[in-house]
């Protein structure tokens, strides 16, 4: 089965510390998203890109978090630097081209905890 | 505006039906969908259903879509144990392709 990749699964890092996640999207699919999970706010958008353009990145704090495409094959996101509140699930999803309109395939996530 | 809601937890026996409601606000909306998630695991597509369409069955699920009132439900026939999960209504908006996800219901399946 195709799948989206995210690394690292789990990251512990302190207040002020840089973090970067990564994601490998499934080959073919262009159009690539960010989202992160808390349980007071549940799924939030953070960025899209669609090939390897950024689309939209309104739901991101600009001061700290960039996402972007180096390559078809990765996308990062990275967080500098990093704050508590930060702390949650992230999830990297891609689509199908007219933009996932059949549905995107999600990573397992990242886990980040900012103590 | 862009909004998807749905009631966060829903409870039913094993062998019952579960119907997860879900309401949305933009009417500009084509493509609907519900999504869910395991504990520790990424979201995983179930089913999607397009707005010209009434109905979509397929094995033990059952989407129906309301355009008029802007509501989408769920059924899971026959519920067992495995079903119990957080299951996501989503929309994509046909501007910009951004598809909105609802905060997620939690479904409980007793033994």
């Amino acid at each position: 089965d195709a799948r989206v990749t995210q690394t690292p699964r789990h990251k512990v890092t302190e207040m002020g510390q840089e973090v970067t996640m990564r994601c490998q999207p499934i080959l073919g699919h262009n159009t690539v998203f960010w989202y992160r999970q808390t349980m007071m706010q549940g799924l939030e958008l953070l960025a899209y890109f669609r090939n390897r353009a950024p689309l939209d990145d309104s739901g991101m704090p600009k001061d700290r978090f960039s996402a972007e495409m180096p390559d078809a094959t990765l996308a990062t996101l990275k967080i500098q630097p990093s704050e508590p509140r930060d702390s949650a699930v992230y999830f990297c999803a891609s689509g199908l081209p007219l933009g996932g309109l059949y549905g995107y395939t999600f990573g397992s996530g990242t886990r980040l905890t900012v103590v | 505006g862009e909004d998807v809601e749905q009631s966060l937890f829903l409870s039913v026996r094993e062998g019952d039906s579960s119907v997860i409601n879900c309401t949305y606000t933009d009417s500009s909306s084509t493509y609907l969908y519900w999504y869910k998630q395991e504990p520790g695991a990424g979201l995983q597509l179930l089913t999607y259903i397009f707005s010209n369409m009434d109905m979509k069955q397929d094995q033990r699920l059952t989407v129906l879509l309301n355009k008029k009132d802007k509501h989408l439900s769920l059924r899971i026939a026959d519920t067992q144990t495995g079903d119990s999960a957080i299951y996501f209504c989503a929309e994509t908006l046909l501007e910009g392709f951004k598809t909105i996800f609802g905060a997620g219901t939690r479904l409980f399946v007793k033994a």
